[in-house]
């Protein structure tokens, strides 16, 4: 059961590179989404995506870009890497059918940007 | 606007005390409401969910209820293990987006 799967798990980068996150999810759920989770903040949503094809922002979507070209695949961009970005990314996803459908998680790619 | 409030940790108990962690919301419309733990190294597990006003959800012990009067969804438990501690957090989903509370770390001591 691989559910939610993040690659890579940790990356070091310096300050204007630019790099992809990817994320990958075998359950056929619609709905997929990116978070940061840094310390004393709780996870705040990034972009997040109900099917192929359509994205959206989230609640701090600056300094990242993402797609949605297949329903398995959510990657997230980060196009000129700060060290404001440094943080803990977790990978979502869920169905979409009706209310209350929870979410379910990847392990997260820890990111330190120097 | 929608936010999530939980109160602040760490919440430190002895095996066996009972436990309530706090958690109000701002919502407009109808949100769902969550618990999820995370232990370390991890991810975030769905603890237990409620989908309407007065619902209770429940898993491994822990239960929470949609209390729309008090915009509240406190998650309790009557007597915590050590396999208890780990973080808590209270989410809501409203119109396509979820929002997660800061987290409550919870440490059980035997």
């Amino acid at each position: 059961n691989a559910g939610v799967t993040q690659t890579p798990k940790f990356q070091v980068l310096k300050t204007g590179q630019s790099m992809t996150l990817q994320c990958a999810q075998d359950m056929n759920h619609e709905y997929m989404s990116w978070y940061r989770q840094d310390p004393g903040m709780g996870l705040r949503l990034i972009h997040y995506s109900v099917g192929a094809g359509i994205t959206d922002q989230g609640e701090v979507p600056n300094g990242y870009n993402v797609s949605r070209s297949t329903t398995e695949d959510f990657p997230l961009r980060l196009l000129s890497a700060a060290p404001s970005q440094t943080s803990v990314y977790f990978c979502a996803s869920s169905r979409r059918r009706g209310e209350g459908q929870p979410q379910h998680f990847g392990d997260g790619t820890r990111l330190s940007i120097l | 606007g929608n936010s999530v409030t939980q109160m602040e940790g760490p919440v430190t108990l002895s095996e066996e005390a009972f436990l309530t962690i706090n958690c109000t919301y701002t919502a407009t419309g109808y949100p769902s409401l969550f618990w999820y733990v995370q232990y370390p190294g991890e991810g975030l597990q769905l603890l237990l969910k409620a989908t309407k006003a007065d619902d209770k959800g429940s898993n491994k012990g822990f239960e929470a209820t949609y209390r729309k009067e008090t915009t509240s969804f406190h998650l309790e438990k009557g007597s915590v293990q050590v396999s208890d501690s780990a973080v808590y957090f209270c989410a809501l989903y409203n119109f396509n987006k979820f929002y997660f509370g800061s987290g409550t770390k919870l440490n059980v001591k035997p």
